[in-house]
C-alpha cells in the first residue's frame, strides 16, 4: 500500500538555522507530491507541490523542495528559518490515477527566538 | 469567498450519542474529503466524495457515515459516538485532478466522554 514517511517527528532549531525535513514515499508509479503547513491553531495550507517538470520546486515563504525519483524522496528545505516558521509540516503523496492524498504523520518544528 | 467552512467548531458528546458535522464550500469544487487528525498520526482519510451523490471509503471509515446530496455540502455523521472518535476533524475540497491543492476548513474539535 502507498505510504509516506516523515523521518523527524519533532525538530527544534534556532532562528537563522537551515532546515531540511525528510519525506519518503513508497510507490513506484507517477506521483504528485505536496508539503502542507499547519500553524498553531490553524488549518492546513499548501506550501508547495510537485507534479511534473523541474524537480526543484519553490513554494511560499522561502521554502523549497527537491523531488529525487531514484530515492523516492521529497525533502523540504529552507536556508534560514524564522520564529514564525514554528508549525507542523506534512508531506503528502497522491497517485495520478487516484482521487485521494496520503499524508505523512507530520513533523513538529519549533524555532527558538 | 468563504472557502471551506465547518460547523460546529467544538462539540462534546457522551458515548452513544449521535451527531452530524457539516462541511460547506463555495468554490464549486467537485471533490470533498473528511479527515481526522490525532497527535502523532497525521491526517487520516475517513471518507471522500468525487461528486454530488457519490461517496467512497477512506483509510478509517468505521463508525462514520457521509452524504453528499448537494455539490457544496459534505456531511459526516457519527451514529453512536465512542471515546476513540475524540479528534479534530478537517474537511477539504479540491477541483478534479488530484495534483490540485486541497483547501481545508478550520476544523471541528470533538470530544467524546
Amino acid at each position: 500500500a502507498q505510504s509516506v514517511s516523515q523521518h523527524n517527528h519533532h525538530v527544534i532549531l534556532s532562528e537563522a538555522a537551515s532546515l531540511e525535513l525528510g519525506c519518503n514515499y513508497s510507490y513506484g508509479g507517477t506521483v504528485n507530491l505536496f508539503w502542507y503547513v499547519q500553524y498553531p491553531g490553524q488549518h492546513l495550507q499548501l506550501l508547495l507541490k510537485y507534479f511534473s517538470g523541474d524537480p526543484l520546486v519553490k513554494g511560499i515563504k522561502g521554502f523549497e523542495a527537491e523531488f529525487i525519483k531514484s530515492k523516492f524522496s521529497f525533502n523540504l528545505r529552507k536556508p534560514s528559518v524564522q520564529w514564525s516558521d514554528t508549525a507542523e509540516y506534512f508531506c503528502a503523496v497522491s497517485l495520478n490515477r487516484d482521487d485521494k492524498i496520503i499524508f505523512g504523520k507530520g513533523t513538529r518544528l519549533h524555532i527558538l527566538p | 469567498n468563504a472557502g471551506v467552512t465547518q460547523t460546529p467548531k467544538f462539540r462534546v458528546l457522551k458515548t452513544g450519542q449521535s451527531m452530524t458535522l457539516l462541511c460547506a464550500q463555495d468554490m464549486n469544487h467537485e471533490y470533498m474529503y473528511w479527515y481526522r487528525q490525532d497527535p502523532g498520526m497525521g491526517l487520516r482519510l475517513i471518507h471522500y466524495s468525487v461528486g454530488e451523490g457519490t461517496t467512497a471509503k477512506g483509510e478509517v471509515p468505521d463508525g462514520y457515515n457521509v452524504s453528499r446530496l448537494k455539490k457544496q455540502n459534505f456531511l459526516l455523521g457519527l451514529e453512536s459516538a465512542a471515546p476513540s472518535q475524540t479528534s479534530v476533524y478537517f474537511c477539504a475540497s479540491t477541483r478534479p485532478k488530484i495534483y490540485n491543492e486541497q483547501f481545508f476548513g478550520p476544523g471541528t474539535r470533538l470530544t467524546v466522554l
